[in-house]
C-alpha cells in the first residue's frame, strides 16, 4: 500500500497562475481532507470530502476549489495563485470521520508551494 | 470560535530528560482529542483520547485527558534524539457537522 500520495512535491508559481494539486489514497477511505500549514499557524483545513462526488468548505476555503470525482482522488485547485497561498499543503484521508471511533487520519508527504 | 492552545511553543531538552507537553481547548460539543507527531514531513497519529482519566500509552509516550479542566498532556520519558519533532494536538467537535481544530504545535528538540 502506498498510503496517501501527493503530487507534485514542490512547485513555484507566479502570481495569477493556476495549478492543481493531486492527492491519491489506496486505502478505500471515504473521507479526504486538504490542509495548509504555515509557520506558527498549525494545520488549517481548506476543504474536505465525505465521499465520492461530495465536497465541503473547511476553515480557510477562499481562493481554492476541490473535486472528488473518484473515491481515491481528491484534487485541490488554485485558479489564480496569490503570494498569500505560499504554504505547505497536506492531504489526509480517513475511513470515516477522523477522531470518531478508531478512525485516524493518514497524511500525505506534503506539497511545498511558493507563489512569487 | 473553537480554540486549541498548545504550550510550550518550543522546548529544548537533553537526551534522557522527561518532557510534558500541554494542550488546552475550548470547543463546542467536544468529541475527542488527538495527538500527532510531525517530523520532517507528514504528521503521524499518536493517540486518540475520548474519556477523562484513562491513560493511553505507547512505549515511552503516554497521554491523558481531563474533560473537566479541558486539557490533555503528552508525556515522553527518557527522551531520545529521534523524539525531536513538532507535536500537534487537535480536537474533534460538533454534532452532525464535525470540526477538527489543530493547535499550533510544540517544537521539541532533544539534544544528545
Amino acid at each position: 500500500n502506498a498510503g496517501v500520495t501527493q503530487t507534485p512535491k514542490f512547485r513555484v508559481l507566479k502570481t495569477g497562475q493556476s495549478m492543481t494539486l493531486l492527492c491519491a489514497q489506496d486505502m478505500n477511505h471515504e473521507y479526504m481532507y486538504w490542509y495548509r500549514q504555515d509557520p506558527g499557524m498549525g494545520l488549517r483545513l481548506i476543504h474536505y470530502s465525505v465521499g465520492e462526488g461530495t465536497t465541503a468548505k473547511g476553515e480557510v476555503p477562499d481562493g481554492y476549489n476541490v473535486s472528488r470525482l473518484k473515491k481515491q482522488n481528491f484534487l485541490l485547485g488554485l485558479e489564480s495563485a496569490a503570494p498569500s497561498q505560499t504554504s505547505v499543503y497536506f492531504c489526509a484521508s480517513s475511513y470515516l470521520q477522523a477522531g470518531v471511533g478508531n478512525n485516524e487520519q493518514f497524511f500525505g508527504p506534503g506539497t511545498r508551494l511558493t507563489v512569487l | 470560535e473553537d480554540k486549541v492552545v498548545q504550550s510550550p511553543l518550543s522546548l529544548v531538552v537533553h537526551e534522557g530528560d522527561t518532557v510534558t507537553l500541554n494542550c488546552s481547548y475550548e470547543v463546542t460539543n467536544f468529541r475527542s482529542l488527538l495527538w500527532y507527531k510531525q517530523e520532517k514531513k507528514a504528521p503521524t497519529f499518536l493517540f486518540m483520547l475520548t474519556s477523562s482519566g484513562i491513560e493511553k500509552k505507547s512505549g515511552r509516550l503516554s497521554s491523558i485527558l481531563d474533560k473537566k479542566e479541558l486539557f490533555s498532556i503528552l508525556n515522553i520519558t527518557a527522551t531520545q534524539t529521534g523524539d525531536s519533532a513538532i507535536y500537534l494536538c487537535a480536537t474533534l467537535s460538533g454534532g452532525s457537522n464535525y470540526k477538527l481544530t489543530f493547535g499550533k504545535g510544540t517544537l521539541l528538540t532533544v539534544n544528545p
